[in-house]
């Protein structure tokens, strides 16, 4: 059964870097089917897509993210992860990982848990 | 590339049925086959229910469809339960991999 977990800081101050990394188990995060991406939901606000990545490292970001993200791929660890810079009260969400099927249909079919970052001081 | 839209919440009697929409534009929903939407219970993780505007993955029950017309693409879910009560956000694809969903629908059961 595939599982998605995400970890990182529960709190990060304003114009800091927000972290965070999702660990992949049961499936293989080189599987040519499949890119990995990071959705977020602001507190009381619906989902926003952040961005994909494929194994190779190939991603596709938000337009209105793309100048503060960077999503990157460990294949070793079975992982991939999320900065956002320079973030703001705003950037105050719950932050998901999902596996994306690219091939053919396109949906994210296997979710994590979602984990809580806050933006304060 | 702006946010699909619902309706912000949707109500119904056990056994009803309601319909929620999902509206885009010929960029998204109406450019694509590429249809979906989640069920999101708190503190849960999102849930596929339809994908490719009108497929079940396994295990969903057969009282969950979707549809397309245009740019609007429609969630009907049949016989409500009490445990259908959750709030359902569709999603599109939108070309080049980009991915947009909507502000999500909070569905009640009275």
């Amino acid at each position: 059964q595939l599982q998605l977990q995400e970890s990182g800081p529960g709190l990060v101050k304003p114009s800091e870097t927000l972290s965070l990394t999702c660990t992949v188990s049961g499936d293989s995060i080189s599987s040519t089917s499949y890119y990995w991406g990071w959705i977020r939901q602001p507190p009381g606000k619906g989902l926003e897509w952040i961005g994909n990545i494929y194994y190779s490292g190939s991603t596709y970001y938000n337009p209105s993210l793309k100048s503060r993200v960077t999503i990157s791929v460990d294949t070793s660890k079975n992982q991939f992860s999320l900065k956002l810079n320079s973030v703001t009260a705003a950037d105050t969400a719950v932050y998901y990982c999902a596996r994306f099927l690219q091939l053919g249909p396109k949906y994210f079919d296997y979710w994590g848990q979602g984990t809580l970052v806050t933006v304060s001081s | 590339q702006s946010a699909l839209t619902q309706p912000p919440s949707a109500s119904g009697s056990p056994g009803q049925s309601v319909t929620i929409s999902c509206t885009g534009t010929s960029s998204d929903i109406g450019g694509y086959s590429h249809v979906s939407w989640y069920q999101h219970h708190p503190d849960k993780a999102p849930k596929l229910m339809i994908y490719e505007v009108s497929k079940r993955p396994s295990g969903v029950p057969d009282r969950f469809s979707g549809s397309k017309s245009g740019n609007t693409a429609s969630l009907t879910v049949s016989g409500l339960q009490a445990e259908d009560e959750a709030d359902y956000y569709c999603s599109s694809y939108a070309g080049s991999i980009y991915v947009v969903f909507g502000g999500g629908t909070k569905l009640t059961v009275l």
